[in-house]
């Protein structure tokens, strides 16, 4: 299987900074990578897929970047309501896979 | 609006049984690949299980081979997962997820239904 390895596990930043997430794939997948977000005792909600395409209704202070082993997420602009826990997950080999999470929280 | 709810959760024993029902709504159910997402209290996301439209193909994580069964009724707009031979680390949230067209990404989720595999 593929292993997902999200940096770092943890990150505590203010409204209005900007946050970058990375995840490392153990072998290569293309840009066959998504992004979710989840917040306490809530679904995942999709963000990004295909390591950069917007999900409908996503705000574009959200952007995924990367391909091959290394992605990121970057949110421009911290607003209240993106403090959650993020996972990145591949979808190039069966079974698809997910980071261990990013728990994104308030300074 | 695309809606999934998921049922069937409660407590049981180790090497008991339970049959997890997710009802879609809003969209062609017939039309979507189907997966059961899984999460342990407190940990990240795993992929349980997936179905294609038809239920001619399905798949699963090898942690439950042989003992969890994906299925669907297309009339219904219902997915189902029956798990048999219960462990203690089948103890999670249990998510039903449709498929992004074309992808294994999860576009809707459900809300979730808890299993707690205890004696």
């Amino acid at each position: 299987d593929i292993q997902m390895t999200q940096s770092p596990s943890s990150v505590s930043a203010s409204v209005g900074d900007r946050v970058t997430i990375t995840c490392r794939a153990s072998q290569g997948i293309s840009s066959w990578l998504a992004w979710y977000q989840q917040k306490p005792g809530k679904a995942p909600k999709l963000l990004i897929y295909a390591a950069s395409s917007l999900q409908s209704g996503v705000p574009s202070r959200f952007s995924g970047s990367g391909s091959g082993t290394d992605f990121t997420l970057t949110i421009s602009s911290l607003q209240p309501e993106d403090f959650a826990t993020y996972y990145c997950q591949q979808a190039n080999s069966f079974p698809p896979t997910f980071g261990q999470g990013t728990k994104l929280e308030i300074k | 609006e695309v809606q999934l709810v998921e049922s069937g959760g409660g407590l049981v024993q180790p090497g008991g049984s339970l049959r997890l029902s997710c009802a879609a709504s809003g969209f062609t159910f017939s039309s979507y690949w189907m997966s059961w997402v899984r999460q342990a209290p407190g940990k990240g996301l795993e992929w349980v299980a997936n179905i294609k439209q038809d239920g001619s193909e399905k798949y699963y994580v090898d942690s439950v081979k042989g003992r969890f069964t994906i299925s669907r009724d297309n009339a219904k707009n219902s997915l189902y997962l029956q798990m048999n031979s219960l462990r203690a680390e089948d103890t999670a949230v249990y998510y039903c997820a449709r498929g992004l067209p074309g992808t294994d990404y999860f576009d809707y989720w459900g809300q979730g239904t808890l299993v707690t595999v205890s004696s």
